[in-house]
């Protein structure tokens, strides 16, 4: 079946540092969607990204959707405390959505 | 307005008790999805309605597994003689739509099987 894989499983930047986490799907996806979950909490969509090549901005945050549209990046400019979580992406499988395992992100202050 | 809400938050059950789990959606929100989480995981599907339909059980691990959502708003999932690998965070989320929109997260059911 479908897969999502996403690196790295986890990163401990220092804040003002820069982050990026990917995403891979072992088959071309119509979309694909992100999700940031805070410790403790439940998962929070951030966005969708549709078209081949497409990059979307908000504020510090870049996502990137691949031209074959098997893989995405999200990329945080000078992170800050508020960032940390763990950030899923997701693609459609039929009648579900299928989320990779996430990355973690833990930023020193 | 409200989001989706979800009870118990939290569960903790001895092996081979039933359990049931609410999931209350956002209000006017035709899909409605159930996943299991696990520790340091992503979500995982479990099943997926349209309205009061179950259009989809494919992700459900056991037939001890059980949802339903008659009459197209809240669900309930029911685990039946649970077994300690059904310790897990149990996520409902609701969209407009099947595709093209977000889902909304509820706050999830901690179940523990003691």
């Amino acid at each position: 079946g479908q897969q999502v894989m996403q690196i790295p499983q986890y990163q401990h930047v220092q804040e003002g540092e820069d982050f990026t986490t990917y995403c891979n799907s072992s088959t071309t996806l119509s979309n694909i969607q992100w999700y940031k979950q805070r410790p403790g909490g439940h998962p929070v969509f951030l966005i969708q990204l549709v078209k081949s090549g497409e990059v979307k901005k908000q504020k510090r945050l870049t996502f990137q959707f691949g031209e074959a549209k098997k893989n995405s990046s999200l990329h945080i400019t000078a992170t800050q405390t508020t960032d940390v979580g763990t950030y899923f992406c997701a693609g459609p499988g039929g009648n579900k959505l299928v989320f990779g395992a996430g990355t973690i992100l833990r930023v020193k202050s | 307005g409200a989001g989706v809400s979800q009870s118990p938050r939290y569960k903790v059950a001895k092996r081979g008790q039933d359990v049931a789990l609410r999931c209350d959606p956002i209000s006017g929100h035709v899909s409605l999805f159930w996943y299991q989480q696990a520790l340091g995981q992503g979500p995982e599907f479990l099943t997926y309605f349209q309205n009061e339909a179950q259009l989809d059980k494919s992700g459900l691990p056991s037939d001890r597994f059980f949802a339903e959502r008659p009459e197209g708003s809240v669900s309930t999932l029911k685990i039946q003689r649970t077994q300690q690998e059904d310790s897990a965070v149990y996520l409902c989320a609701s969209s407009l739509a099947r595709w093209g929109y977000e889902q909304y997260f509820g706050p999830g059911t901690r179940l523990t099987v003691t």
